[in-house]
């Protein structure tokens, strides 16, 4: 099982700071995936990267595939309290199943 | 609104109970997922139903028996669990199971059981 890295695991900031979390693995990916998960809620999908170096912005979320597909970051920019959160990266691969391995997650708290 | 609901939301049951979780999705998906998800740990695949069949069974141990009796329900019956098995169970669709490397999952909400 490839194993994939979140860090940091935990971070707090004030409302309108910008932030940036990384997703890292020794492993190549196919594809890699972003999801948010709110307290008491299961993880809904964010955005799936699957081209290296490719760059997927989704409102004031950016998120970056490695040029090597072994990473991941995902930044904010201006948080809200909405984007508070366990951010959970997934890598998948091409060998034909939807078997991802997930990191741990970041926890995001935005302070208002 | 995801279209995966599990129930129920919260359990506690002692060691000698046996209850079961219970899954429903409404999204024509032909695969479902049993995932665990404890404090500090990545989430762990248990189960993996496609198209009605048992694809996956990761090593979990026999007090947790999966069913799917069609491709919009999927079961977790559970009995003399131990105290290290109170997690959060999320339930899980996707179109496919074997469609490639981009599969989406659609979670359900989970039920988070407590294991006394």
């Amino acid at each position: 099982t490839q194993l994939l890295e979140q860090s940091p695991q935990f971070l707090s900031i004030q409302e309108g700071e910008n932030l940036t979390v990384y997703c890292n693995s020794s492993s190549v990916f196919s594809s890699l995936q972003w999801y948010r998960q709110e307290p008491g809620e299961g993880p809904v999908l964010l955005v799936t990267v699957v081209t290296g170096g490719e760059v997927k912005k989704l409102k004031r979320l950016t998120f970056q595939f490695g040029d090597a597909r072994k990473d991941s970051s995902l930044h904010i920019t201006a948080a809200q309290p909405g984007d508070t959160g366990l951010y959970l990266c997934a890598g998948g691969h091409s060998y034909g199943n939807n078997r991802l391995a997930f990191g741990k997650g970041n926890q995001v708290v935005v302070i208002p | 609104e995801t279209g995966v609901t599990q129930t129920p939301r919260h359990l506690v049951m002692g060691m000698t109970n046996k209850k079961s979780l219970k899954c429903e999705q409404h999204l024509g998906h032909n695969a479902m997922y049993w995932y665990k998800q404890s404090a500090k740990k990545p989430l762990e695949l248990m189960f993996v139903y496609s198209l009605e069949e048992r694809v996956e069974n990761n090593s979990v141990p026999s007090r947790f028996s999966p069913e799917c009796p069609n491709s919009s329900h999927l079961f977790l019956h559970l009995h003399t669990l131990q105290p290290e098995d109170s997690a959060l169970y999320l339930c899980a669709s996707s179109q496919d199971f074997e469609g490639g490397p981009a599969e989406k999952l659609f979670f359900g909400s989970g039920t988070q059981l407590s294991v006394l």
